[in-house]
């Protein structure tokens, strides 16, 4: 069965550090993966997307790594702002039609 | 502007009774997904459509339906079946990239 593990499951950091979230997945064969942040009662906005050649990708204070062969994603937040506090899902594509396969989120907390 | 439009954005049910929210797309994509929010949880899968008039059970589809008569709307009813109809619903559409509706919630009262 295609999973999606995502840790840790929340987080509470300081405005200003900078955090990792992990994503890791069995789903296969794979097509590319996704980071999104998603605000309580909102629908998720994309972050990030990666396909199977790519090992990194920025977006801002975001960068997302991805490692194919042990089937491993990370979310690096820089500089954290209080803004940023809001869940982050993983989520994955296989090639096999159009499934989605979701993580359960992280849910960051930045405190001032 | 294309997108993703669901309403109403708050529902209340009373228990026994069915309802259904409304998820209408014009990205002219084939594939649509409606999907589970419990607080605090991740987003699981209740049912999808690759294409109209086709549509598949996913991982929490007791006490729901849904209907693909058309490319652009994929409603879903939750019926007095699902004894725990309460939580955020979401629906989604795909055409090459992923796009996510604003989200309905559902209070049962």
């Amino acid at each position: 069965k295609n999973q999606v593990e995502q840790s840790p499951q929340s987080l509470i950091i300081l405005e200003g550090k900078n955090c990792t979230l992990q994503c890791n997945y069995t789903v296969s064969p794979f097509s590319n993966l996704r980071w999104y942040k998603q605000d309580t009662g909102r629908g998720p906005v994309s972050l990030t997307i990666m396909t199977f050649s790519e090992n990194t990708k920025s977006n801002g204070r975001y960068t997302a790594t991805l490692d194919a062969d042990t089937k491993q994603s990370s979310l690096h937040i820089t500089a954290s702002q209080l803004s940023d506090s809001a869940s982050y899902i993983c989520v994955v594509r296989g090639n096999a039609g159009n499934m989605l396969t979701f993580g359960g989120g992280t849910r960051l907390m930045v405190k001032p | 502007d294309g997108g993703i439009t669901q309403s109403p954005k708050y529902l209340f049910r009373k228990e026994g009774q069915n309802v259904t929210l409304s998820c209408e797309q014009n990205l002219n994509h084939d594939a649509m997904y409606w999907y589970r929010q419990d607080p605090g949880q991740g987003l699981r899968l209740i049912y999808y459509s690759q294409i109209v008039n086709d549509f598949q059970k996913g991982d929490i589809a007791e006490g729901y339906s849904v209907s693909r008569e058309k490319k652009e709307s994929f409603p879903l009813t939750v019926t007095s079946a699902q004894k725990n109809p309460t939580a955020f619903y979401l629906c989604a559409s795909w055409g090459g990239s992923i796009y996510f509706g604003e989200g309905s919630w559902l209070t049962v009262v």
